[in-house]
């Protein structure tokens, strides 16, 4: 079972353009979740999903739009990058957002704005 | 605001126990969480309390006290493999994780 993938593994990226990480769950879990991690500073939630079809903000979703269509995929797209949002991104599942309900991590995409 | 204090870095030696704490203020609370993290690679789940105790498994225990806002981790018998960050997590009232920046546990020979 693979379990949670990301694409790309790692990116440079021109300040001004536009990319879409990936992210794809096998486990047929119902929530998924996208955090950044930057040094120093704990995970930070950008966007979640209790449930395919509906999506929310976390603490920093100014810059990134998800989207969730299906059980499996949640994409994350950073319209216009910029330097601030060099980061590692993880993509995390789990079966629901309640209770002992752990969150299962994607390997993460780091990201580099230049 | 929503808060959650770890140590940044310990150090302990092969053998031996470490007791990594962590304290939090959340607006509400629904469970804590510890996770580790080796370096380059994705947390995984260690542990979960909602209750008030010790709760172990295996060479790795977590205590949680809600009254005071305080947990910790304990890890016997360190092996050089728990080289790794430690982070704490609380579940807010929202059902989202607030994340602790981690403690880097450095194992010594």
């Amino acid at each position: 079972t693979a379990g949670i993938t990301q694409a790309p593994t790692s990116q440079i990226l021109a300040a001004g353009r536009s990319m879409t990480l990936r992210c794809t769950q096998d486990m047929r879990h119902n929530a998924m979740y996208w955090y950044r991690q930057d040094l120093g500073l704990g995970l930070r939630l950008i966007h979640y999903s209790n449930t395919a079809g509906t999506t929310g903000k976390g603490e920093v979703p100014d810059g990134y739009s998800v989207s969730r269509a299906n059980t499996d995929d949640f994409p994350l797209t950073l319209a216009s990058a910029v330097p601030s949002q060099t980061s590692v991104y993880f993509c995390a599942s789990s079966p629901g957002e309640r209770g002992d309900n752990e969150q299962f991590f994607g390997p993460g995409t780091r990201l580099t704005v230049l | 605001g929503q808060n959650i204090d770890q140590p940044t870095e310990m150090t302990a030696t092969e053998g031996a126990i470490v007791q990594i704490n962590c304290t939090y203020q959340t607006s509400g609370f629904n469970g804590l969480f510890w996770y580790q993290q080796h370096a380059g690679e994705a947390p995984t789940f260690l542990s979960y309390n909602v209750l008030d105790g010790l709760e172990e498994k295996g060479r790795f225990s977590s205590f949680l006290s809600r009254s005071k806002g305080y947990s910790y981790l304990l890890l016997k018998e360190l092996q050089m493999k728990d080289s790794a960050s430690y982070l704490c997590a609380v579940k807010d009232s929202n059902y989202q994780l607030i994340w602790g920046a981690g403690t880097k546990l450095i194992i010594k020979p």
